[in-house]
Formats: C-alpha cells, sequence, structure tokens
C-alpha cells in the first residue's frame, strides 16, 4: 500500500529565508505526486504536480518541488517565503487503478517570523 | 475559490443521529471525491463517484454512504453518529476520474456531541 511521510510536523522561517519541505513517499509503481496548501479554515489548493517528464517541477506563489526517484522523495522549495505563505502544508501521491485516490502525508504547519 | 461547494459549512448533532453533506462539483467536472480529515487519522480518502457510479472506495465506514446524483453534485450520508466522527469533511471533484488535478471544496465542519 502506498504511504506518504512528512518527517517535519512544524517549521518555523523567518521572513525573507528560503524554505523547505520535505516528503517522502512509498509506492510501487509510478508515483503521481502533489504538493496541497491549506491555510486556516479553508480547503485545500493545489501548489504544484508531477506526474512525469522534468523532475523539477514549477508551481504557484513561488514554490517548486523536486522529484528525486532514487531517495524516493518530492521536496518543496521556496527561496523566499512571504507572510502569507503560514499555513499546512501536504504532500500526496496519487494511487489506485486510475491514479484516482489521494494518500496524504500528515502535513508540515509553517510559521513565518516577521 | 476551487468552484467546488460544500453544504452546510458547519454540522453540530448528538451521537446516534444523522447527517447529510452535500457537495456541487466545478462545472464540467464528472468525478467527485470525499475525504475526512481529523485530528488523530489526517486526511483520508473515503469513496469517489464518477458520472453517477462508484470509482473507488478507501477507509470508508459502513454506517457512511455517499452517491451522485444525475446532475452530478453528490452527498454523503452519516448515520449513527459517533463523537469519533467528528471532523472536516472534503469533497472534491476533478475532469474526469483519472490522473487529474483534484479541486478541494472548503469542507464542512460535523461536531458530533
Amino acid at each position: 500500500a502506498q504511504s506518504v511521510t512528512q518527517p517535519d510536523i512544524h517549521i518555523t522561517v523567518s521572513e525573507g529565508a528560503s524554505l523547505e519541505l520535505r516528503c517522502n513517499y512509498s509506492y510501487g509503481a509510478t508515483p503521481y505526486l502533489f504538493w496541497y496548501v491549506q491555510s486556516p479554515g479553508q480547503g485545500l489548493q493545489l501548489l504544484l504536480k508531477y506526474f512525469s517528464g522534468d523532475t523539477l517541477v514549477q508551481g504557484i506563489k513561488g514554490f517548486e518541488a523536486e522529484f528525486k526517484r532514487s531517495q524516493s522523495s518530492f521536496n518543496l522549495r521556496k527561496p523566499s517565503v512571504h507572510w502569507s505563505d503560514a499555513a499546512e502544508y501536504f504532500c500526496a501521491v496519487g494511487a489506485g487503478a486510475a491514479g484516482n485516490k489521494l494518500t496524504f502525508g500528515g502535513g508540515t504547519r509553517v510559521l513565518v517570523k516577521p | 475559490d476551487s468552484g467546488v461547494t460544500q453544504t452546510p459549512k458547519h454540522l453540530i448533532t448528538a451521537t446516534g443521529q444523522r447527517v447529510t453533506l452535500r457537495c456541487s462539483p466545478r462545472s464540467g467536472d464528472l468525478s467527485v471525491y470525499w475525504y475526512q480529515q481529523s485530528l488523530d487519522q489526517g486526511l483520508q480518502f473515503l469513496i469517489q463517484y464518477y458520472n453517477g457510479e462508484e470509482r473507488a472506495k478507501g477507509n470508508i465506514l459502513e454506517r457512511f454512504s455517499a452517491q451522485q446524483f444525475p446532475d452530478l453534485h453528490s452527498e454523503l450520508n452519516l448515520s449513527s453518529l459517533e463523537l469519533g466522527d467528528s471532523a472536516l469533511y472534503f469533497c472534491a471533484s476533478s475532469v474526469t476520474g483519472g490522473y487529474n488535478e483534484q479541486f478541494f471544496g472548503p469542507g464542512t465542519r460535523l461536531t458530533v456531541l
């Protein structure tokens, strides 16, 4: 069965500093990988996705992620964090016969210091 | 705004009761997914419907059921509610049922007292 691990439950970063969120997955076939962000009281918004091709994917809000098959990782990065990036971030893998079930990691809550 | 709507936004009920959560997918999306987000279980996939038919099932309890209607809106029915069913229930939709981006609604927060 597929699984996703986000090792960091909380991360605190200063505004303007870089951010990296870790994600490791376990899945027997080619993974379909996603990063979602959840702001307080909001639903989930897709930041970026990896289906195939270039292993470095660009997303919205200045985020990017790199797929590393050898490390089973899909880490999310942002060069310079803004206060509005404070939120919870979820990594997910698409599974099932048609990739239709999303299995989510436990999430990483990001706090941004002024 | 994702284009996915969910009603009600909040629901407070008692143990043993039954509730219905409603979801309207984005215009043109044929597939609807239900997820449960709770503190102890995290975000879990419950069930998926595609064009009115059940497509995939996850960790959905037998006390829970769902359906998708001809106009493509979906309802999630939760019965014999227990304290542990208190959670945020998300609906998501996608164009088809396969490898597609899922757009999430704002969720329904269910509190069982």
